[in-house]
């Protein structure tokens, strides 16, 4: 588990300001994977993305998130005028490679945003 | 679509007492199954998995079957600790969609000495 870093761990903004999330995955992992929390519910996800390319954002807000994981440095999940709504717990996941075999991703502590 | 239902919690038990999380599911394919745990303050952590039917993934003292006929893998553990209380998330894996996780809403387990 350890490994995949994300900053910051924790996040407050008021409404309206933006929020960025940053996440280094596990060394040697190009695969890279965000999840929220809300409060009182299991993770649900996100977008997945390899270098330079989102493969899948079917869990994304299509209003105000992005995401992106530049050829060089971390992910970022990047939130645009935030709302209340939008308080939860990030977290990112790497793997080491696509299609299951193990289907293993590794964690990060995650990033807890609170909108105030 | 896919999806995980697990027990709802929160599950308190006795140190050394038996422990049941049930979790089933529903998918179109052949999903790898998983059981992460989730301490207080941290992420997640793999505990188990299993990638076909009647396989056993077990660690740290839990079990868990894969059982295709019920759809169902419930994590088992005989003799819990104190050092067990976390939140347990079942979670499937389906091939064709890369490494995406579809997780249940998570078991709170509180274990008391």
């Amino acid at each position: 588990n350890a490994g995949v870093m994300q900053n910051p761990r924790h996040l407050v903004r008021r409404r309206g300001q933006e929020a960025r999330l940053r996440c280094s995955p596990m060394k040697g992992h190009s695969h890279v994977y965000w999840y929220r929390q809300l409060p009182e519910e299991g993770l649900k996800f996100m977008v997945y993305l390899q270098k330079e390319n989102i493969i899948d954002e079917s869990g994304m807000p299509k209003e105000r998130f992005s995401a992106e994981f530049p050829k060089e440095g971390p992910s970022i999940l990047r939130i645009q005028q935030v709302v209340r709504g939008d308080s939860a717990a990030y977290f990112c996941a790497s793997s080491l490679r696509q299609g299951v075999d193990t289907g293993e991703l590794f964690f990060g502590e995650g990033s807890r945003l609170t909108v105030l | 679509g896919d999806s995980v239902t697990q027990m709802e919690g929160p599950v308190t038990l006795s140190e050394e007492a038996f422990l049941t999380i049930n979790c089933t599911y529903t998918a179109t394919g052949y999903p790898s199954l998983f059981w992460y745990v989730q301490y207080p303050g941290e992420g997640l952590q793999l505990l188990l998995k299993a990638t076909k039917a009647d396989d056993k993934g077990s660690n740290k003292g839990f079990e868990a079957t894969y059982r295709k006929e019920t759809t169902s893998f419930h994590l088992e553990k005989g003799s819990v600790q104190v050092s067990d209380s976390a939140v347990y998330f079942c979670a499937l894996s389906e091939r064709e969609y890369g490494n995406k996780l579809v997780f249940g809403a998570g078991t709170i387990l509180r274990v008391k000495s």
